[in-house]
C-alpha cells in the first residue's frame, strides 16, 4: 500500500519570504508520479506542480519548485517570494504508474503573513 | 469552461435519508472519482471508475454507492446517512494515463453534506 505523509500540519511564512512543505511517502513502485495540490479558502483544488519519479531534475513552476529525493522518498515543496494568495491547505499526492489512483497526504495549512 | 461540476453545493439531511450527488465532466476524461475530505485526514478515496459502467471501490466505500451509466456522469449515492457521513466530498476525473505521460485529476468544487 502507498502512503503519504505530510508531517507539518500548519505554517506560516513573511509574504516575499521562501517557505518549504515537507512531503514523504512509501511505496515500492519504482515508476510513480508525485504532485502538489492547493486548497484555496475556496475549497477549490488546484494542481500546483507535478514530477514524474523516473526524472532526476527536480520539476519547476514560476515561484513553486520541489526537491525530490527518491531515495529518501521525500518530495518538499519551496514557495519562493511568498504572496498573500499562497495562503492555501497544500495536500502531497503519489499515483503509481501503472495506475489512476491517487494517494494523498493529510495536508499543509500554510498561512502568509503579510 | 466548466470542467467539473458538483451538484448540490450544500445539503443537508436527517440520519435515514438519502441522496444522491451528481458529478459531471465536460472534458471527455475517462476516470472519475468521488472523495470525502474530513479534518486533519486529507481526502480519502470512496469510490471511481475508469470508464462507462465500471465502478471501483477506493479506501472508504462502506455506506455508499455509484453508477456511471454515461461516460460524463458519476454518481454517488447514499442510501441511509448517517452523521459518520458528514463531509465535504469531491468528484474529480483525469484523462486515461498513457506511457510516460501524468494525468493529473480535476476537481469539483466540493459538496458540503451534513448529516443530523
Amino acid at each position: 500500500a502507498q502512503t503519504v505523509t505530510q508531517s507539518q500540519p500548519e505554517m506560516s511564512v513573511q509574504e516575499a519570504e521562501t517557505v518549504t512543505l515537507s512531503c514523504t511517502y512509501d511505496t515500492s513502485e519504482n515508476n510513480y508520479y508525485l504532485f502538489w495540490y492547493k486548497q484555496p479558502p475556496s475549497r477549490q483544488m488546484i494542481l500546483v506542480i507535478r514530477q514524474e519519479a523516473y526524472k532526476q531534475q527536480n520539476a519547476t513552476e514560476n515561484r513553486f519548485s520541489v526537491n525530490f529525493q527518491k531515495a529518501a522518498k521525500s518530495f518538499s515543496l519551496k514557495i519562493s517570494d511568498s504572496q498573500l494568495g499562497d495562503t492555501a491547505m497544500y495536500f502531497c499526492a503519489f499515483m503509481k504508474y501503472t495506475g489512476n489512483q491517487f494517494y494523498f497526504g493529510t495536508g499543509t495549512s500554510l498561512t502568509v503573513i503579510p | 469552461n466548466a470542467g467539473v461540476t458538483q451538484t448540490p453545493k450544500f445539503r443537508v439531511l436527517k440520519t435515514g435519508q438519502s441522496m444522491t450527488l451528481l458529478c459531471a465532466q465536460d472534458m471527455n476524461h475517462e476516470y472519475m472519482y468521488w472523495y470525502r475530505q474530513d479534518p486533519g485526514m486529507g481526502l480519502r478515496l470512496i469510490h471511481y471508475s475508469v470508464g462507462e459502467g465500471t465502478t471501483a471501490k477506493g479506501e472508504v466505500p462502506d455506506g455508499y454507492n455509484v453508477s456511471r451509466l454515461k461516460k460524463q456522469n458519476f454518481l454517488l449515492g447514499l442510501e441511509s446517512a448517517a452523521p459518520s457521513q458528514t463531509s465535504v466530498y469531491f468528484c474529480a476525473s483525469s484523462a486515461r494515463t498513457g506511457q510516460f505521460s501524468n494525468q493529473p485529476q480535476h476537481f469539483g468544487d466540493g459538496t458540503r453534506l451534513s448529516i443530523l
